[in-house]
Parts: structure tokens; sequence; C-alpha cells
């Protein structure tokens, strides 16, 4: 069965510091890895990773994909309370579906 | 704008009763889900529909139902027999191109209580 597990599931900081969150998968022909940011409704998406793209990048925030370690870590550096949300992982295999883990929620204190 | 459209916002169930989730697209897209999302548990997938007048059942399509009639719209039918409703459903598309991967986009959801 796919599985996607991310870490940690909650997270307190202060205005400025960087983050790292993580992603590990075990999926059956991988295709895709992605990530979105859930503020109050929908998931708003932020990098999709694949074997031919590995590492993204968006103002202060990056990705990485690790083929190897089966995993991907999001980064956000000198953060804002606005970035204060859940951060989704999930997983494209084989099939159609997206596996998706259950978030890491960020709290971003002033 | 394009995007996705789900209604109502808040909705309350009573017991033995179905209730029907709308979700309407204008982004041309092929591929249309459903999501069921708890607190802690991530987003789990109920259906899925790649084409017109075709749908999967996902990870725990029990006590739901769906139908795509047409491309742009995917109804979420939460039955009688699904008795533990509570949640959040998010409805998402995204274009499905021989397998292309491309990212799933989401509606604001619908809130569903029991009353």
């Amino acid at each position: 069965e796919d599985k996607v597990v991310q870490s940690p599931l909650s997270l307190v900081v202060h205005e400025g510091d960087t983050v790292t969150l993580n992603c590990s998968y075990e999926v059956t022909n991988f295709r895709s890895l992605l990530w979105y940011k859930q503020e109050k409704k929908a998931p708003t998406f932020l990098f999709m990773l694949t074997s031919s793209g590995i590492e993204k990048k968006s103002g202060r925030l990056s990705s990485i994909l690790d083929k190897k370690e089966l995993s991907s870590i999001l980064n956000i550096t000198a953060t804002q309370t606005g970035d204060s949300a859940i951060y989704l992982c999930a997983v494209a295999g084989g099939s159609e579906k997206l596996v998706f883990g259950k978030g890491t929620k960020l709290t971003v204190n002033p | 704008d394009g995007g996705i459209t789900q209604s109502p916002k808040y909705l309350f169930r009573k017991e033995g009763q179905n209730v029907t989730l709308s979700c309407e697209q204008n982004l041309n897209h092929d591929a249309m889900y459903w999501y069921r999302q708890d607190p802690g548990q991530g987003l789990r997938l109920i259906y899925y529909s790649q084409i017109v007048n075709d749908f999967q059942k996902g990870d725990i399509a029990e006590g739901y139902s769906v139908s795509r009639e047409k491309k742009e719209s995917f109804p979420l039918t939460v039955t009688s027999a699904q008795k533990n409703p509570t949640a959040f459903y998010l409805c998402a598309s995204s274009t499905n191109r021989g397998g292309s991967n491309q990212p799933q986009h989401f509606g604001d959801g619908t809130r569903l209580s029991i009353l």
C-alpha cells in the first residue's frame, strides 16, 4: 500500500526562523511529489518534483527531492506570520491517484 | 476567472438524510476528485473521475456516491449509510493528458456537520 509520512506533525517557531519540513514516501512506480499550503480552505499548490526536476525554489521557499532516500524536504527561510498554515505533501505513483500525508501544522509567532 | 466552485460552504445533515455537495470547474480539466479531510488525518480520496460518465472508488468510498454527467460537474452525495459524515470535503481537478504529470487544483471546500 502506498504511504506518505510527514514530520513533524506540528511546529511552532518565531518570525525570522528557518524551518525544514520532511516528507518520506513508499509508492509503486513513483511519478512525482507535490507540496501544498493550506491556510483555511483550499490547499494551494507550491511545488511539483519529479525525476527530471528534483529541486525547486520560489522566493523564501525551496524544496528538494531525494529519490535515493525516498524523501523530500520543504525549506522556508526568514519565516513570516503569513507562513502559518498546514503544509501537505502528496505523491503520485502508478495509479492516477495522489496519496497525501497527514500534513505539518506550522505556526509562526511574531 | 477560472477555478473550482464548491457549494454550499456549510451544510448540516439530519439523521437518515442524504445530502449532495456541488463541485463545478471551468478549467476544462478532464479529471475531478473528492477528498475528505478530518483533523490530523490529511486528505483521503473518496471518488475520482478521469472522464465524463466514468468514475472510480477511492480509499473511503463507502457511504458516498457520485456522478459525472458533464465535464464541468462532479457532485458528491453523502448517503445515510455514511455514519460519520462530519468532515471538511474538498473537490479537486487536474488535466489528464495521456498520463501527464499535472498538479491538482482545489476548491474552497464544504464543511458538513450532523444536526
